[in-house]
């Protein structure tokens, strides 16, 4: 069946430091992927998508890779602050538009 | 200005009770969802709509009925309540387009608590 793993554990570090999350799927071949952040209460948010067929996107601080072969995606912050906080949910999509969400990591950066 | 809203934001509720979330969306997108997200933070589908009409419905008990009334609404139904009911359920919209690039904007939420 498909499966999404994401850390469980919380991730922590250090203000100024690069985060970086992962996301690992098996049994799917996702159209495209897309990484939510969600802060205590909220809805998730939607912050980037990168396409089946690209290697690296990036929004500012924040850069995503998508390897088809090792069937992972890694998610980075960089000079992270404490307002980066927050659980980050991977999500996969098919080519109809389902999408299938990681349980999330947690991240932590302290000041 | 919401985008993506719901009511109520809580709702605690005796088993056996039956019980409606409303969600409506101004961002005049064509397409919502209903997730449904339990204690261990895992979010899953349970239903889309495209222009009102069902195009996915995924294992959920035919005590969920979502009900779409116009493009802009996506109401959940829930009869008979039980205590594995109990979760966060939120509403979403997104915008179909050529490719298929659904970004989905999220409500703030419904907690759910059957006692």
């Amino acid at each position: 069946s498909q499966k999404i793993e994401q850390n469980s554990e919380a991730l922590n570090i250090q203000e100024g430091k690069t985060a970086t999350l992962t996301c690992n799927y098996t049994n799917y071949s996702p159209a495209y992927l897309q990484w939510y952040r969600q802060d205590p209460g909220r809805g998730p948010v939607f912050l980037l998508l990168i396409r089946e067929n690209e290697k690296e996107k990036r929004k500012e601080r924040l850069k995503v890779t998508f390897d088809t072969t090792l069937k992972q995606s890694l998610f980075h912050i960089t000079a992270s602050q404490p307002a980066d906080s927050a659980t980050y949910l991977c999500a996969l999509a098919s080519r109809a538009g389902k999408l299938i969400f990681g349980q999330g990591t947690t991240l932590q950066v302290k000041p | 200005d919401t985008a993506v809203s719901q009511t109520p934001k809580y709702l605690v509720t005796q088993m056996g009770n039956d019980k409606s979330i409303k969600c409506e969306q101004n961002l005049g997108h064509d397409t919502m969802y209903w997730y449904k997200q339990d204690s261990k933070k895992f979010l899953k589908i349970m239903f889309s709509y495209n222009n009102k009409e069902l195009i996915i419905n995924e294992t959920v008990p035919n005590r969920f009925s979502p009900k779409s009334p116009d493009k802009a609404h996506l109401n959940l139904h829930i009869n008979s309540l039980e205590l594995g009911d109990s979760a966060v359920y939120f509403c979403a919209s997104s915008q179909e387009s050529i490719q298929r690039l659904k970004t989905q904007y999220f409500g703030p939420g419904t907690r759910l608590l059957v006692l």
